[in-house]
């Protein structure tokens, strides 16, 4: 049971390239998320889903897109990275009210 | 809105000895509520969660953690540390009743000292 699978778990850009995060949760939960972790600001919610096919502004939308695939999959992609946007991402999926996490992809911006 | 705080940014405890985390919460009625636990270059587990009845909830690794309404506090305790409980523990709250996400606090980095 692999729970919450996130690619890539590192990344590197360059400022203005464009990239997607994939994750897959195989516990059939409908909720899906996607946090980004920065020292000192715990975790911020960026956008999150409670069902296939809906998705819903977090605390920290901006410079993000994301598509729920279908039930399993949530992508988050950066069209036009900046530096800003340099950080730990962390993908999750929640059953009743619980959450269960990916293993993160850290992704720098130049 | 919900949140969450963390008083402590980091704590200092020697190996053996007793721990108390601080979490204090903001939200109108009874939330859900979390201590998760964040090894370095790991992602997050759960180390316990409170959703109602006994406000003594016991967790994994020997944690507990006690919930106090009047306090809208919801500290974490461990008796005895070991070395290994070396992390960044976060508390987090969730409104128990829609798909919008665990609200988080800004962590605790735990130091444990030979």
């Amino acid at each position: 049971n692999a729970g919450v699978t996130q690619t890539p778990k590192f990344q590197v850009l360059k400022t203005g390239q464009s990239m997607t995060l994939q994750c897959a949760q195989d516990m059939n939960h409908n909720s899906m998320y996607w946090y980004r972790q920065d020292p000192g600001m715990g975790l911020r919610l960026i956008y999150y889903s409670a069902s296939e096919g809906t998705t819903d502004k977090g605390e920290v939308p901006n410079g993000y897109n994301v598509s729920r695939l279908n039930k399993r999959e949530f992508s988050l992609r950066l069209e036009s990275a900046a530096p800003s946007q340099t950080s730990v991402y962390f993908c999750a999926s929640m059953n009743t009210g619980e959450l269960f996490f990916g293993e993160g992809s850290r992704l720098t911006v130049l | 809105a919900q949140s969450v705080t963390q008083p402590d940014i980091h704590i200092t405890v020697s190996e053996g000895a007793s721990l108390e985390l601080r979490c204090n919460y903001s939200y109108g009625a009874t939330p859900y509520l979390f201590w998760y636990v964040q090894s370095p270059g790991q992602g997050l587990q759960l180390l316990l969660k409170y959703f109602s009845g006994d406000t003594l909830v016991q967790g994994i690794k020997g944690f507990e953690a006690e919930f106090k309404r009047s306090q809208s506090s919801f500290n974490l305790r461990k008796p005895s540390v070991h070395w290994s409980d070396a992390a960044e523990y976060f508390c987090a709250v969730h409104s128990g009743g829609g798909a919008d996400g665990l609200t988080f606090g800004k962590g605790t980095h735990l130091i444990i000292q030979p």
